[in-house]
């Protein structure tokens, strides 16, 4: 299957900081959705984005397909920010679709 | 966006019996849906995939007759564990996708199940 890598595993920053997350993936995909996991455990939605970039408030994320790679970008980082963030990618098509995960960033923003 | 309710958010089982959990999707039709398992300090892990009317497909290492997943109507998908362990103890987390665009594009996800065998 599709090897999905996140780095950095773990990122401390002071509020206010901008920091960028990493996802390479090891084959063509047909999606790829960014999350954050809330200390409840519950998975938010941030992007959808198999291709090019989208911004969503302090948020952005861009992938490139072709070098098989997308970042997530957060800009002047609030202490809400903290959690975990996961990059997965789905491939193959009809009942065969799967979504592999990442192993995800722990993210802590300190005040 | 699309919201996915799973149901209970927290549950204690004894060793030996039985736990069902429900996932729907409630403002969408969902073809497909995933059941994935977290460790503590885990990424997600796919269990198996169901298809609305059709036998799920388990992952490699599952054991089907362990985690008995019924998909039978287009926004309810089952998991039971039967003859829960603690070894079964883990945070359960289904995922739900639709048919036709847009709903065919992302995975929406439910609050999860926090399952504890003692």
């Amino acid at each position: 299957g599709i090897q999905v890598e996140q780095s950095p595993p773990d990122l401390i920053l002071q509020e206010g900081a901008n920091s960028t997350l990493r996802c390479n993936f090891s084959d063509s995909v047909n999606n790829l959705q960014w999350f954050h996991q809330n200390p409840w455990g519950q998975l938010i939605n941030l992007f959808y984005i198999p291709s090019g970039t989208k911004q969503n408030g302090r948020l952005s994320a861009t992938t490139v397909a072709t070098e098989r790679y997308s970042l997530l970008y957060i800009s002047s980082s609030q202490t809400t920010d903290s959690g975990v963030y996961f990059c997965a990618v789905g491939y193959g098509g009809g009942s065969n679709y799967k979504l592999t995960f990442g192993k995800g960033t722990l993210l802590t923003v300190n005040p | 966006g699309a919201v996915v309710s799973q149901h209970p958010s927290r549950v204690i089982c004894k060793s030996g019996t039985s736990v069902k959990i429900e996932c729907r999707s409630l403002d969408f039709q969902a073809t497909t849906m995933f059941w994935y398992r977290q460790f503590p300090k885990q990424s997600l892990m796919l269990m198996a995939t169901s298809n609305e009317g059709s036998k799920a497909t388990y992952e490699q290492g599952v054991e089907k007759d362990k985690f008995l997943i019924n998909h039978a109507s287009l926004t309810l998908s089952t998991l039971t564990v039967t003859s829960a362990h603690p070894e079964d103890s883990s945070f359960y987390i289904c995922s739900a996708r639709g048919a036709g665009w847009p709903m065919n594009t992302e995975a929406f996800f439910g609050q999860g199940t926090r399952l504890t065998v003692v």
